[in-house]
């Protein structure tokens, strides 16, 4: 287990809809990412936090974006659902956004569905 | 051109077959490399890091050529529970973007 957790766990929504998932890092990390990944694809960054500040982003709209809080759990909030949204979405943490060498650990991720 | 590129997939093997995936990114000033493995509906967990003098961990080794910008993965003795979908993984430098293969399917058949 890497002390990783997501929630919720399976989710389906409509288009047009709003969704929130969180995520809670593992103890003493300070960097979270997220991640979208599609059946049969591996995972596309979306953004990073580190400390409470977005660290860096990937090709994804505006309509995704995150907050990370001072314990260092974090939401990622995806207005405006379209049916390409489906996919699972992963967190992952890790001890510090400037290490590049620095190992992530996942979390089980969050299996969104839209309708 | 993908950022990172690999071997499509699937390959089949029986057990004790030795199996190797290629892997080839483009960015020439991306700094680390790994390869994860994912199980079904699982989330990826780190396999091992890869660095430029190779490197093994019991049947797995994992080499980095910066030349040619490609990293492979060779399984010795594959066992059963080596299958998986193996994902090869780029971060840049800063380390805050971190870029995944869309993975190779291995399937250990008895």
């Amino acid at each position: 287990e890497t002390g990783v957790t997501q929630s919720p766990t399976h989710l389906i929504k409509t288009r047009g809809q709003q969704v929130t998932l969180r995520c809670s890092s593992q103890s003493g990390h300070n960097t979270v990412s997220w991640y979208q990944q599609a059946l049969g694809q591996g995972p596309q960054f979306i953004f990073q936090y580190y400390r409470e500040e977005e660290n860096g982003r990937g090709n994804f709209p505006p309509r995704f974006s995150g907050l990370q809080f001072p314990n260092y759990s974090s939401e990622l909030n995806v207005n405006a659902l379209e049916l390409d949204d489906s996919a699972l979405y992963l967190c992952a943490s890790s001890l510090a956004a400037s290490y590049s060498t620095d190992t992530q650990y996942f979390g089980p991720g969050t299996r969104l569905t839209v309708l | 051109r993908k950022e990172v590129e690999q071997d499509p997939g699937p390959f089949n093997v029986p057990e004790g077959a030795t199996v190797a995936f290629n892997c080839t990114y483009s960015n020439s000033a991306s700094q680390s490399f790994f390869w994860y493995r994912q199980d079904c509906r699982k989330e990826p967990k780190l396999l091992m890091s890869v660095y430029s003098s190779g490197n093994e961990d019991g049947r797995f080794t994992a080499q980095l050529n910066r030349a040619s910008q490609y990293i492979s993965l060779l399984i010795r003795d594959s066992k059963l529970s080596d299958s998986a979908t193996y994902l090869c993984v780029v971060k840049s430098t800063g380390g805050f973007k971190t870029i995944f293969g869309a993975g190779t399917r291995l399937f250990v058949k008895a």
